[in-house]
């Protein structure tokens, strides 16, 4: 069984400040982790994995996250936030040999604020 | 565009009727999955495919739902007499797998469904 817990439903952070998105996962088999951002009427982008590599991994617009086995974490973070990164932010859990299906956690609501 | 597209992307019905969705994935993809999205919540897997073969099919929500890839290109997800409960976005993802490496997922701009 795979799950992953997303700590805040909404964030809220102004321009020009770091952004934290906290996420745990639980999992029986080596996971692969990814975060995804979705924006209004736009379908799901891929931001990030993790897939038993590198436990710091970077993505795309300038943001990053960190596997912690010992912490089950994954948590997403970016030094500055900008105006275009307000959107809603997903955990993602898979594993290999299971046909890759993601599951989700409920979603974070990024808000920056000027 | 050679994204994932999906139709229709918008669907109004009255409960009791049929509905029916089709997807596109990117060409060369050979996986396509479906997931629902309700408001609030993060998608939730619902089938897949590998070319024609549909691998899973049990986290389909009841027998009302089914979902073809006939060809293993295209695929629909029916609904039949569709309950206020369905409301929700249908979404569609494509890959290209080999192997047991993991491959990114593409999703479509999904399909909201509403039931009056």
């Amino acid at each position: 069984a795979q799950s992953v817990t997303q700590l805040d439903s909404h964030v809220s952070v102004s321009e020009g400040t770091p952004v934290l998105l906290r996420c745990n996962y639980s999992s029986s088999y080596s996971p692969s982790l990814f975060w995804y951002v979705q924006h209004p009427n736009k379908g799901l982008q891929l931001l990030l994995k993790y897939t038993s590599a590198a436990t710091l991994v970077k993505g795309i617009n300038g943001f990053e996250a960190e596997f912690k086995k010992s912490e089950t974490s994954f948590h997403l973070t970016k030094p500055s936030a900008h105006m275009s990164d307000a959107a809603e932010y997903f955990c993602v859990v898979t594993y290999t040999g299971g046909g890759n299906k993601l599951t989700f956690g409920t979603g974070t609501q990024l808000k920056v604020e000027l | 565009d050679t994204g994932v597209s999906q139709n229709p992307r918008h669907k109004i019905t009255k409960r009791g009727q049929n509905v029916t969705f089709r997807c596109d994935p990117i060409s060369e993809h050979n996986r396509l999955y479906w997931y629902r999205q309700t408001l609030g919540q993060g998608p939730e897997f619902l089938t897949y495919f590998q070319n024609e073969a549909q691998l899973e099919k049990s986290r389909l929500l009841s027998d009302r739902f089914s979902a073809e890839r006939p060809k293993g290109s295209f695929s629909t997800l029916e609904i039949q007499r569709t309950e206020q409960g369905d409301s929700a976005m249908y979404l569609c993802a494509s890959s290209m797998t080999s192997g047991g490496s993991y491959n990114e997922q593409f999703f479509g701009p999904g399909t909201r469904l509403t039931v009056l």
